[in-house]
């Protein structure tokens, strides 16, 4: 059974940093492209970052680079998203998700979701 | 980058309706077009994949067409079960992008 379990995420203060993981499991994690997706309070899914499986190439949305960093260890079927110069509107529910390739294709699967809260 | 709008963004309908929602996407996406259900509260959920092609488990009721710009996404009978917020969303290229979201309720 394919799970992945996001921890990391907590209240923080505007300009701060959080660091995200998702620990996955019943899938070979080192094939697979992996992703991460928010969604702001009420509002919809927004694209946040993507790793590729096999070598690791890394793709992120205009609004999160040179902030969010997505990161992997296959060794410890890990995926990690260090979250720096945290803003009010990066506040959201993080998922981690698991793309159907090693370089792309739909989500599959999705975690539960960690939240992110950034205020003073 | 690929804009995709969906239509409509609500839809309340009454048990064993037929319901559709359609995507188009700003420049052509061949068939990389994804479909998914959130219910409130939950994580969202993979139906379609590949423009129509059924995600494991999902009832048959559910059912997705389309190539290039403008695809579908129907529900041939509508169940108490499937009130929730349904996205399309296009693989084609980075950055991914998903659809504003339809809310379907019953009527």
């Amino acid at each position: 059974e394919v799970q992945l379990l996001e921890s990391g995420g907590g209240l923080v203060q505007p300009g701060g940093s959080l660091r995200l993981s998702c620990a996955v499991s019943g899938f070979t994690f080192s094939t697979y492209a992996m992703t991460w997706v928010r969604q702001a309070p009420g509002k919809g899914l927004e694209w946040v970052s993507a790793i590729s499986g096999a070598g690791g190439s890394t793709y992120y949305a205009d609004s999160v680079k040179g902030r969010l960093t997505i990161s992997r260890d296959d060794s410890k079927n890990t995926l990690f998203l260090q979250m720096n110069s945290l803003r009010v509107e990066d506040t959201a529910v993080y998922y981690c998700a698991k793309r159907a390739g090693t370089y792309g294709g739909q989500i599959d699967y999705w975690g539960q979701g960690t939240p992110v809260t950034v205020s003073s | 980058d690929i804009q995709m709008t969906q239509s409509p963004s609500s839809v309340s309908a009454s048990v064993g309706d037929r319901v559709t929602i359609t995507c188009r996407a700003s420049q052509g996406i061949s068939s990389w077009l994804a479909w998914y259900q959130q219910k409130p509260g939950k994580t969202p959920k993979l139906l379609i994949y590949a423009a129509s092609s059924l995600q494991s488990g999902v009832p048959s009721r559910f059912s997705g067409s389309g190539s290039g710009t403008d695809f579908t996404l129907t529900i041939s009978s509508l169940q108490p079960e499937d009130v929730a917020t349904y996205y399309c969303q296009q693989a084609n290229s980075f950055p991914l992008t998903f659809g504003g979201g339809t809310k379907v309720e019953i009527k």
